[in-house]
């Protein structure tokens, strides 16, 4: 019954070492969001995809880049670690239009950073 | 930019109500409320869309001012279960959609 499954749930990375994120709905939703969110603070949005329409939010740093093959599935990608990019990261999707449009989110990954 | 939610944080007794307030700078399309519990993620409580709607379920409920770009979460004769951190989510009017989550209120429900 899981519509927005995010793997895996826990990913430790070395400092420096690249890592991937993955995120697939069953929801065939246009919209899909990654989230980072931080210990006692808000979701922060890094990007979004309007179908593949991609929009990066404007502070999202340069180490962090997204893809999204298809309808269902979209990868975060962080280039090089930091210490700084441990936290929860979150996946959520949405469809535009009418009344229907509140966030469907995964259960996260949360990211170690050694 | 991000809207700022108040009070921070609450703690309130069983059967206590306690309003919680999100306010954006920018116009507004709609405004979602979620419910975090910690080490989980958001889960979705409500939509309020432009046209000043309130909304309810069961005991808790809310309204959207778009002119004042404010919306308010009420929650009546809380429950132990709502504890957790409540995030205003916001669209705005212009563009495509994204959501935007508020600064956050940590709620804590005591017997």
């Amino acid at each position: 019954d899981a519509m927005v499954i995010q793997n895996p749930r826990y990913q430790v990375t070395q400092f420096g070492k690249p890592v991937t994120l993955s995120c697939s709905q069953t929801l065939n939703h246009n919209v899909m969001y990654w989230y980072q969110q931080k210990s006692s603070q808000a979701p922060k949005l890094l990007f979004h995809y309007y179908d593949k329409d991609f929009n990066n939010e404007a502070d999202t740093p340069d180490n962090f880049q997204s893809r999204r093959p298809n309808t269902s599935f979209c990868f975060l990608d962080i280039r090089s670690p930091g210490l700084g990019d441990a936290a929860m990261y979150l996946c959520a999707t949405s469809r535009t239009g009418g009344r229907n449009t509140e966030a469907f989110f995964g259960q996260g990954t949360r990211l170690t950073v050694v | 930019q991000q809207p700022v939610q108040s009070p921070q944080a609450v703690i309130l007794r069983e059967g206590e109500d306690a309003v919680i307030n999100c306010s954006s700078s920018k116009a507004l399309y709609s405004v979602h409320w979620y419910r975090q519990k910690h080490g989980e993620a958001p889960v979705f409580l409500m939509i309020l869309l432009k046209g000043g709607e309130q909304k309810g379920h069961d005991k808790i409920s809310a309204s959207f001012n778009e002119k004042k770009q404010q919306s308010s979460l009420y929650l009546t004769a809380s429950q132990l279960s709502y504890s957790g951190t409540y995030f205003c989510g916001t669209e705005d009017s212009g563009g495509y959609q994204k959501v935007t989550f508020g600064t956050g209120t940590k709620l804590q429900v005591i017997p």
